[in-house]
């Protein structure tokens, strides 16, 4: 069974300083990888996806995320971290039958400092 | 704008009661979900539906049930037989195409 996982349960990043969060998954075959964002109280907003092509994909609000088979990651990355960019964030993998089949890690929560 | 809207925002039931949770979504889109969100977890899926008039369910359908008579509505019912029914619920849906999920502000239940 496929599975997804985020070591990291909060973050504090400086506001300016860089960002990565970390996704491992565990899936048999080439996965459909997500970047979700959710702010408190609100629903999940996706930053970016990658189902196959370039290993390095951009998303909105600046973020990019690079797919690493033989690590079986997806870290999401971000050069300069804004106070707005305080939030959940959410991996997740799927797989090309639909998304009945998508499973979301637990996701880790940045906080960002003056 | 096109969207999904679930409604109430925050609901509060007393143990024993039934509760329904709205979602509605002019996308035009044909599948729909609904997923429990619980601190430190990530979704977890409770029934979807790929087509008016049927649905499926998810790894956690006990104690819910759902209908899919249109289109554009999925809503959810919370019965007295889920034990533990205090969480965030959101609804999502997604097109034809199916390469992305897009979710409601989602509906906070809250049962005293």
């Amino acid at each position: 069974a496929q599975s997804v996982t985020q070591p990291d349960i909060h973050i504090t990043v400086s506001e300016g300083a860089s960002l990565e969060l970390r996704c491992n998954y565990s899936y048999g075959a080439t996965p459909y990888l997500f970047w979700y964002v959710q702010s408190p109280g609100q629903g999940l907003q996706l930053l970016l996806k990658y189902f196959s092509g370039d290993t390095l994909v951009q998303g909105i609000k600046g973020f990019e995320a690079e797919f690493k088979r033989s690590q079986s990651s997806f870290n999401l990355r971000k050069p300069s971290v804004h106070w707005s960019d305080a939030a959940e964030y959410f991996c997740a993998v799927g797989r090309n039958t639909g998304f009945q089949k998508l499973v979301f890690g637990t996701g880790t929560r940045l906080l960002v400092s003056p | 704008d096109g969207g999904i809207t679930q409604s109430p925002k925050y609901l509060f039931r007393k143990e024993g009661q039934n509760v329904t949770l709205s979602c509605e979504q002019n996308l035009n889109h044909d599948a729909m979900y609904w997923y429990r969100q619980d601190p430190g977890q990530g979704l977890r899926l409770i029934y979807y539906s790929q087509i008016v008039n049927d649905f499926q369910k998810g790894d956690i359908a006990e104690g819910y049930s759902v209908s899919r008579e249109k289109k554009e509505s999925f809503p959810l019912t919370v019965t007295s037989a889920q034990k533990n029914p205090t969480a965030f619920y959101l609804c999502a849906s997604t097109g034809a195409e199916g390469r992305e999920l897009f979710f409601g502000e989602g509906s906070r239940l809250t049962v005293l």
